[in-house]
């Protein structure tokens, strides 16, 4: 069956530290991919996407994240984290262009200063 | 401002007594969608709609209706609510040309059934 995971519940790093967020799928064929970010009290908001080509898609930010099709990956990174950082991070996938997008479970960034 | 406005942004109300959440894009979205977020589920769709007169089941749509007579709106109606329809649901959209665009959502709408 085709899905989504975030397999933390909770990522805790020390501010200036690198960060990532996993996020792996389970599907064929070529999915579409996507990062939300929701800060308290909010809606989610777009962080960037994975559609073709380069496999490291920069996002707002200072995010990034990189697209393994051998892993089924699309792990979210920053460099250095900042405590403005902390917040609820929701991966997304487009399995084929006809479904609508299905969301991980969503994964509580802390960034300790 | 491009937006999508939902309201009431919180409400409590009793079992049994109809509700409907109003959703409204000012961005000429073809596609629209309503979520209910629960702790430890996510994100879970509840209906869709693809365009004007166009909607459809998302992965739970026991106990809501839909409807989309404007491109612009997107209503959320619970017609007999129940406890378990407690939580916090968003409205979003997007373009509907291709799927690659990223959608667009609502402050949330919090909503309590005693």
């Amino acid at each position: 069956a085709q899905s989504v995971a975030q397999p933390e519940d909770q990522v805790n790093v020390a501010e200036g530290n690198p960060l990532t967020v996993k996020c792996t799928y389970s599907v064929s064929g070529n999915p579409y991919l996507f990062w939300y970010v929701q800060y308290p009290n909010r809606g989610l908001q777009f962080l960037l996407k994975y559609i073709t080509g380069d496999n490291l898609v920069k996002g707002s930010y200072g995010f990034e994240a990189e697209f393994n099709k051998s892993q089924t990956s699309f792990h979210l990174k920053k460099p250095s984290a900042l405590v403005s950082d902390s917040a609820l991070y929701f991966c997304a996938v487009d399995f084929s262009g006809n479904t609508p997008l299905v969301f991980g479970k969503g994964t509580r960034l802390s960034v300790i200063a | 401002e491009a937006q999508v406005t939902q309201n009431p942004r919180y409400l409590i109300t009793v079992t049994g007594k109809k509700l409907t959440v109003t959703c409204s894009q000012n961005m000429n979205h073809e596609y629209m969608s309503w979520y209910r977020q629960d702790p430890g589920l996510g994100l879970r769709q509840i209906y869709y709609s693809m365009n004007v007169e166009v909607t459809d089941k998302g992965d739970v749509p026991e106990g809501y209706k839909v409807s989309r007579k404007e491109k612009r709106n997107f209503p959320l109606i619970l017609e007999s609510p129940s406890p378990n329809q407690t939580s916090l649901y968003f409205c979003a959209s997007r373009t509907g040309q291709g799927y690659t665009g990223e959608l667009f959502f609502g402050e949330g709408s919090r909503l309590t059934v005693l």
